[in-house]
């Protein structure tokens, strides 16, 4: 069974203070590992897909990465609209469904 | 709208009766799932559909869950006989054919509460 544990359940970050997430992950044939934002009350939205180990991402103050056992989502100088609940997903190969982690909840500080 | 649709937001009920949650998905978008979120629990499937095939029903907690959509777009979640360990935030979310890139767009949500 594909599983995804994601380390620190929560973080609290001064605004400017970087730092990184963790999702460990077991899949069976990794077709892909996601990193999904969530906001409070809203559905989740799609930040990255990865394919392969070593394959890197970007998009403004994040970044992730990833290897064959772990993904990294580094917040580089957050600010406090970076306050949201960050998502790990992957999909197995041959398989229909997301498995998610439980979640980073992340909030920055003023 | 250009986004999921899902109603209705908010839905409290009574033990025992029964509930249909729908969703319309973006235009076009071939697949459509349904996923629950608990409380400090993760996202866990309940169904995937894909065009005309069969349904992926692996993810239904038990023969109470249920889901149909008709005609390819619109797709209804019933749950019989409701019981509090229901209650949970049911979230749509659609994508264009195979979701390969794992770009999934979710709705808001249908929030159940089980009295």
């Amino acid at each position: 069974e594909d599983q995804v544990t994601q380390s620190p359940e929560a973080l609290r970050l001064q605004e400017g203070e970087s730092s990184s997430l963790n999702c460990s992950y077991t899949v069976s044939g990794l077709r892909g590992l996601f990193w999904y934002r969530q906001d409070p009350g809203k559905g989740p939205e799609f930040l990255f897909t990865l394919y392969s180990a070593g394959e890197e991402k970007e998009k403004e103050r994040l970044k992730a990465t990833l290897t064959k056992k772990e993904s990294f989502l580094h917040i580089t100088a957050p600010k406090p609209e970076d306050s949201a609940t960050y998502l790990c997903a992957v999909q197995a190969g041959g398989n229909n469904r997301l498995a998610f982690g439980k979640g980073n909840q992340v909030v920055v500080i003023p | 709208g250009a986004g999921v649709s899902q109603s209705p937001s908010n839905k409290v009920t009574e033990k025992g009766k029964d509930v249909e949650l729908r969703c319309d998905p973006i235009s076009g978008h071939t697949a459509l799932y349904w996923y629950r979120q608990s409380l400090g629990q993760g996202l866990e499937f309940l169904i995937y559909f894909q065009g005309n095939s069969a349904p992926d029903k692996s993810g239904l907690p038990s023969d109470r869950f249920s889901a149909e959509r008709t005609g390819g777009s619109v797709s209804t979640l019933t749950i019989q006989r409701t019981q509090q360990e229901d209650s949970a935030v049911y979230l749509c979310a659609s994508s264009q054919a195979h979701a390969n890139t794992g770009e999934l767009f979710f709705g808001e949500g249908s929030r159940l509460t089980v009295l």
